[in-house]
């Protein structure tokens, strides 16, 4: 089955820094990968859809100077949060479609980030 | 009011009962369905997902969708304490984007 990998899996940061997340599909090619946010004890909640070789899609409310993406190649996106601050502490979550399994959506593991 | 609605719970059962979880939703205009687990700390993996109304099967759970009242329900038999995970209901339009629309999810405890 369809395979992302999204690391890393937990980053400790001091407020005002920068930290990159890679999300890769590894066994399939994907040409949009979307980046979640969740809080402890509720939803998704989509911020972006990253689409390889062009700028990606932002949710409305999602400062894109924060939460730079890109997709550079049909199997790597990463977010990078941009300045820090403790209010950016959350779990970013990846997922990419693999179109043989239908509407499917494959997600990462991923990224417990705390900024202190 | 929500597209997708979800009671978060928890869900406590003991071990070996049937589950039923629910999603209803309101916008007719979804056409994919899916459910999602999700353990502490890692990201949703898919259980099942079904186009339009029906039933689908498979190994102890089932998957229903009831499109004349925006209700579906994942059913789990058996159930087993390492089924205890926070299962996330989502749901897509037919044609152009596909992306979907998840429930809040519902946290489910089974107890030996």
């Amino acid at each position: 089955g369809a395979v992302v990998s999204q690391h890393p899996s937990w980053v400790i940061c001091k407020s005002g820094t920068s930290v990159k997340i890679e999300c890769r599909s590894l066994d399939f090619q994907a040409t949009t990968m979307f980046w979640y946010r969740q809080f402890p004890k509720q939803s998704l909640m989509l911020m972006a859809t990253s689409n390889e070789g062009s700028k990606a899609t932002y949710e409305q409310g999602v400062e894109k100077d924060k939460f730079l993406i890109n997709h550079a190649s049909l199997t790597l996106s990463t977010l990078t949060v941009t300045s820090a601050h403790p209010e950016d502490s959350s779990f970013y979550i990846c997922s990419a479609r693999d179109s043989g399994l239908g509407s499917g959506y494959t997600f990462g593991s991923g990224t417990r980030l705390t900024v202190v | 009011q929500k597209e997708v609605e979800q009671d978060p719970g928890p869900l406590s059962v003991p071990e070996g009962a049937i589950v039923s979880l629910n999603c209803t939703y309101s916008n007719s205009a979804f056409q994919y369905f899916m459910w999602y687990r999700q353990y502490s700390r890692k990201g949703p993996e898919l259980l099942m997902y079904t186009y339009s109304s029906g039933n689908k099967e498979d190994g102890r759970f089932t998957a229903q969708v009831d499109k004349s009242s925006k209700y579906i329900s994942l059913f789990i038999r058996d159930s087993q304490p390492s089924d205890s995970a926070t299962y996330l209901c989502a749901m897509s339009r037919s044609g152009g984007s596909y992306i979907p629309t998840f429930g809040r999810g519902t946290s489910l405890i089974v107890h030996p």
